[in-house]
């Protein structure tokens, strides 16, 4: 069964710096999708950025970048210039894929404070 | 604005009484969830409707049921709750199309069970 490890319960940063928060994931397949979601106070749930196995390239969406390491089974997130706004609880997902359709596996998340 | 509205926002409900959770996907998807976002714990996927069929039932207890009329809508109904069953319940849906595909979440219906 695929799992999803968010290691980091609790993280802040500063607002304009950069922070990092840590995904790691155990799979079999080798063709997969992997998620970053936000949840700020109102509990919205925001896709972030989105990463497919099969592309070498990391992705990229303005100031949020992702670090891909396959081999690893790890998928960090990577925020830059952080703002109040970035503040919210962030979520790692892995999508398997089923014969009746596709499925989110969800790491525990991470809370992330921006501090003025 | 995701295109997933949920209602209500808030629900507090004894244990005897019966209640229904609704949502609403205003994207043309095929698919749609049920989630429970307790404190402290992963998201848990609770049922999935897949062209209005059900096709995913995770071990959850009779006194949660699932109905989805049609392809935008869903509905959670509620019976006999438990106290544990206080949480965040999320709805989502999603376009079952090859290997791209992104769920879209509704805002959640927080559910205090007394």
């Amino acid at each position: 069964a695929q799992t999803v490890t968010q290691s980091q319960p609790e993280m802040s940063v500063q607002e304009a710096e950069t922070v990092t928060l840590s995904c790691t994931y155990d799979t079999s397949e080798s063709d997969y999708y992997l998620f970053w979601y936000k949840q700020p106070p109102s509990r919205q749930m925001i896709l972030v950025i989105r990463q497919e196995a099969y592309k070498q390239q990391n992705a990229t969406e303005n100031r949020f970048s992702v670090n891909f390491q396959k081999a690893a089974k790890s998928f960090s997130l990577k925020i830059s210039d952080s703002q109040l706004g970035d503040a919210a609880m962030y979520f790692c997902a892995y999508r398997r894929w089923e014969t009746s359709g596709s499925r989110l596996t969800f790491g525990e998340g991470t809370q992330l404070t921006v501090n003025p | 604005e995701t295109g997933v509205t949920q209602t209500p926002r808030h629900l507090v409900m004894g244990m005897t009484n019966k209640k229904s959770l609704k949502c609403e996907q205003h994207l043309g998807h095929n698919a749609m969830y049920w989630y429970k976002q307790s404190a402290k714990k992963p998201l848990e996927l609770m049922f999935v409707y897949s062209l209005e069929e059900r096709v995913e039932n995770n071990s959850v207890p009779s006194r949660f049921s699932p109905e989805c009329p049609n392809s935008s809508h869903l509905f959670l109904h509620l019976h006999t709750l438990q106290p544990e069953d206080s949480a965040l319940y999320l709805c989502a849906s999603s376009q079952e199309v090859g290997l791209s595909y992104e769920q879209y979440f509704g805002p959640g219906t927080r559910l205090t069970v007394t």
